[in-house]
């Protein structure tokens, strides 16, 4: 069965500091990958998807991830973190169809 | 503007009622989908369905109903049965094939009175 881990439950960063979020899956054949944002109280923005091809993708508010099917891994990454950034971040996989499985999600504080 | 609209914003409900969650998309999507989420955790699939008048049971389908008559809506009840409703709900829709991204409504947080 597939699996989507995201190791970090909580992670605090100053703001313009880097950012990295990890996302580790579990999936037989080619992933289909994505990552959300969740403000609280509010549905899930989609950030970011990759299919295939070129290994980094570019998403919204200046988001990035990188795809390394060596380590099973789509990290989300961001050089300068804003305020604004607060939130929650899932990570998820589709499986058979159209179905997700999500990763339980990173709550990102940002110091100023 | 397309999207996904879930109402009400907030619900309570009282012992032994049942209450059902509005969700309408207008993006022509096929397939549409309810989620529970609880504090701290991911996302946990409750029902989904592909094409009109037809829906599956998600990972925590008990205390739970729908019906898709129309294409643009999904409602949810919450029945009595679900003892422990108590969430924030969630509802996606999508194109069908493989690797197509949900879009998501803002949610409806239920509480107990």
């Amino acid at each position: 069965a597939q699996s989507v881990t995201q190791p970090d439950i909580h992670i605090t960063v100053s703001e313009g500091a880097s950012l990295e979020l990890r996302c580790n899956y579990s999936y037989g054949a080619t992933p289909y990958l994505f990552w959300y944002v969740q403000s609280p109280g509010q549905g899930l923005q989609l950030l970011l998807k990759y299919f295939s091809g070129d290994t980094l993708v570019q998403g919204i508010k200046g988001f990035e991830a990188e795809f390394k099917r060596s380590q099973s891994s789509f990290n989300l990454r961001k050089p300068s973190v804003h305020w604004s950034d607060a939130a929650e971040y899932f990570c998820a996989v589709n499986n058979a169809g159209n179905m997700l499985t999500f990763g339980g999600g990173t709550r990102l504080m940002v110091k100023p | 503007d397309g999207g996904i609209t879930q109402s009400p914003k907030y619900l309570f409900r009282k012992e032994g009622q049942n209450v059902t969650l509005s969700c309408e998309q207008n993006l022509n999507h096929d397939a549409m989908y309810w989620y529970r989420q609880d504090p701290g955790q991911g996302l946990r699939l409750i029902y989904y369905s592909q094409i009109v008048n037809d829906f599956q049971k998600g990972d925590i389908a008990e205390g739970y109903s729908v019906s898709r008559e129309k294409k643009e809506s999904f409602p949810l009840t919450v029945t009595s049965a679900q003892k422990n409703p108590t969430a924030f709900y969630l509802c996606a829709s999508s194109q069908t094939g493989g690797g197509q991204p949900q879009h998501f409504g803002d949610g409806t947080r239920l509480s107990i009175l």
